[in-house]
């Protein structure tokens, strides 16, 4: 595997249910980062992992709560989501954060919460 | 605050140029991407500004000018491929967020 990868790449989920997104870059990155991209919006940041501590929480409700094990892999456990939290969620890394660095994009996980 | 404008769709005839816009208003400014995103895919990096200028890689080249928050991706030598949605995204390290997206150009390149 090269880049970035993301699983599930579709997932469709009730209100009550408890789900994760994981995300894995090879690149030798130290900085992840997620992303949700609703239609018609700008992509939104959610979170910033640099060195598998978080240095940014923009403002994310506590539905949403990632984890960073080590460098390589992200996660973002999702639990008691609503409709509205319907979106692509982009995971990216990139060498350093925060700085100008150039961000490596996942394919994304396209999410349904029913 | 922090504002990012693009124009929201655009459309080119192939084998000609297209120049893309993106207005910036930030509280700070550390760098200017440009970033290309085929319907249903992730996005790609294409340019990086940080001073005043023309960046040229290829068929894409990349203009700033921080005194007035301005930016344009030109595209020349249109192929049915550039067709996409390309976002401008600015480093604000004075922000709320530090990597501020615009909602993007979606470029239609027709025959």
């Amino acid at each position: 595997e090269t880049g970035v990868t993301q699983t599930p790449r579709h997932l469709v989920m009730g209100m009550t249910n408890k789900k994760s997104l994981k995300c894995e870059q090879h690149l030798g990155h130290n900085a992840m980062y997620w992303y949700k991209q609703s239609a018609k919006k700008p992509l939104e940041l959610m979170f910033v992992y640099s060195l598998e501590e978080r240095v940014e929480n923009n403002s994310v409700p506590s539905r949403f709560s990632p984890e960073c094990p080590n460098s390589s892999h992200l996660f973002l456990h999702l639990h008691t989501l609503q409709p509205e939290d319907s979106a692509l969620y982009l995971c990216a890394s990139s060498q350093g954060a925060p700085g100008p660095y150039e961000q490596y994009f996942g394919p994304g996980t396209r999410l349904t919460v029913t | 605050g922090q504002n990012i404008d693009q124009p929201t769709e655009m459309t080119a005839t192939e084998g000609a140029i297209v120049q893309i816009n993106c207005t910036y208003q930030t509280s700070g400014f550390n760098g200017l991407f440009w970033y290309q995103q085929h319907a249903g895919e992730a996005p790609t990096f294409l340019s990086y500004n940080v001073l005043d200028g023309l960046e040229e890689k290829g068929r894409f080249s990349s203009f700033l000018s921080r005194s007035k928050g301005y930016s344009y991706l030109l595209l020349k030598e249109l192929q049915m491929k550039d067709s996409a949605s390309y976002l401008c995204a600015v480093r604000d390290p004075s922000g709320n967020t530090p990597l501020v997206f615009g909602k993007g150009t979606r470029l239609s390149v027709i025959a």
